[in-house]
């Protein structure tokens, strides 16, 4: 397909465990962008990357968070020692970069039990 | 300095009203101001975007109003449908970093036939 996709689609894990979510952008665009959307809420952004800058993870909520992106295309958000708390759907984007649109996929919906 | 204030949270119109949502920035380094509509188990999706040196923009029955001198923005939708039905995010877009969007907490539209 040519948009943005995401998986899993639906993960349920038990507290304590980590977890990895994967987004794969569409081909070409050099920014891919996290954000968190927890239950009736808006976007939390997370963290962003560019090209070969060096990622902008200024959104990330604690140390337990991290990502990669891997030769500028794929990139795998990681959550360690999960928390009831991480419950929300994970929205991965990617553009061409500046005003070019962000393209979203549907998301992970994490449920920590 | 770096919020996205919108609202209201919620809204329910008939077909055929004007719903319109509202959005205020207080940093003016802002300078590109995009609207995102997302479906129930999709992911967000732009809708229409406006510059600061235009007061309005309309693209079909989405129009929005930019005032400014105010540092407030909002969406229209006329002759609304059921199937306008969705959550709609404001986000603005700082002059230092174009690759960057932050979003208001988004607004959630029903429209009944």
């Amino acid at each position: 397909g040519a948009g943005v996709s995401q998986s899993p689609s639906n993960k349920v894990t038990e507290k304590g465990k980590d977890v990895e979510l994967r987004c794969d952008p569409i081909s070409g665009h050099t920014a891919l962008y996290w954000y968190r959307q927890s239950l009736g809420q808006g976007l939390e952004f997370l963290i962003y990357f560019q090209g070969n800058s060096a990622p902008d993870k200024s959104g990330l909520p604690s140390d337990r968070f991290s990502a990669e992106r891997t030769g500028g295309s794929v990139s795998t958000l990681t959550i360690q020692r999960t928390q009831q708390e991480d419950s929300a759907v994970y929205l991965c984007a990617s553009s061409l970069g500046g005003r070019q649109p962000q393209h979203f996929g549907d998301g992970t919906r994490l449920s920590i039990l | 300095q770096q919020q996205v204030k919108q609202s209201p949270q919620s809204l329910i119109v008939q077909k055929g009203g004007i719903p319109i949502i509202n959005c205020a920035y207080e940093n003016t380094a802002f300078d590109y101001f995009p609207w995102y509509q997302q479906f129930p188990g999709k992911g967000p999706a732009l809708l229409i975007a406006i510059r600061p040196d235009v007061s309005e923009k309309k693209e079909g029955r989405f129009t929005i109003s930019f005032n400014k001198s105010a540092k407030q923005f909002s969406l229209h939708i006329m002759d609304s449908q059921p199937g306008d039905s969705a959550t709609y995010f404001c986000a603005a877009s700082p002059n230092w970093n174009t690759d960057k969007l932050i979003f208001g907490t988004g607004t959630r539209l029903q429209v009944f036939p």
